[in-house]
């Protein structure tokens, strides 16, 4: 069965400096992997994938996220935060599968907050 | 500019008297998903439908049904809505249900009980 794991619930970093949010993840076969942003009252927006290839994944508003394989990990990053990029973030994780449907399994979420 | 719509954003309702919660989609996307979302919590998926045909989730509760009556449209029945059915409820679409595919959500309906 595939999960993943969001370590922190909360991560504080001050505006201009860079941020990283936490994600891990498990599954039997190749992940596809996703990140998500849900800002107050509103739906989860999608922000950027890794599906194969460049390790590196660059995505909106300027965030990227990096693929490690042997750490089985996929931490959110951005070089500059802004407030406006406070919200609660989620990261999620589908088998890759040649068959059946595989739905999106998602983290507990880690709520970004970026003061001025 | 393509979208999903959900509406309304906000809907109250007594308990155990029944609900419907409406999506509507311009990305003429092949699956529609309803996911349920409590307070800051990960959305957990309730059903999906892949063009006509339905997949509910084994641990869905009877209490929630759906309808798509054409590729545009996707409705969120709660026949009896308890107290513990107050939450946000996503609507969500993607092109296919292949496993790489992004889900595009809704600005969801929060739901709260009387």
């Amino acid at each position: 069965a595939q999960s993943v794991a969001q370590p922190e619930d909360q991560v504080n970093v001050a505006e201009g400096n860079p941020l990283t949010v936490k994600c891990t993840y498990s599954v039997s076969g190749n992940p596809y992997l996703f990140w998500y942003v849900q800002y107050p009252n509103r739906g989860l927006q999608f922000l950027l994938k890794y599906i194969t290839g460049d390790n590196l994944v660059k995505g909106s508003y300027g965030f990227e996220a990096e693929f490690n394989k042997s750490q089985t990990s996929f931490h959110l990053k951005k070089p500059s935060a802004l407030v406006s990029d406070s919200a609660l973030y989620f990261c999620a994780v589908r088998d890759r599968v040649n068959t059946g449907f595989q739905k999106l399994v998602f983290g507990t979420g880690t709520r970004l907050l970026v003061s001025p | 500019d393509a979208m999903v719509i959900q509406n309304p954003r906000y809907q109250v309702t007594q308990f155990g008297k029944p609900v419907t919660l409406s999506c509507s989609q311009t990305l003429n996307h092949n699956v529609m998903y309803w996911y349920q979302q409590k307070s800051s919590q990960a959305p957990k998926l309730l059903f999906h439908y892949y063009d006509k045909d339905f997949n509910n989730e084994a641990d869905t509760p009877d209490n929630f049904q759906s309808r798509r009556p054409n590729t545009s449209f996707c409705f969120l029945d709660i026949r009896s809505p308890g107290l513990g059915d107050a939450a946000m409820y996503l609507c969500a679409t993607s092109l296919t249900q292949g496993a790489n595919q992004p889900q595009h959500f809704g600005d969801g309906t929060r739901l709260s009980i009387l």
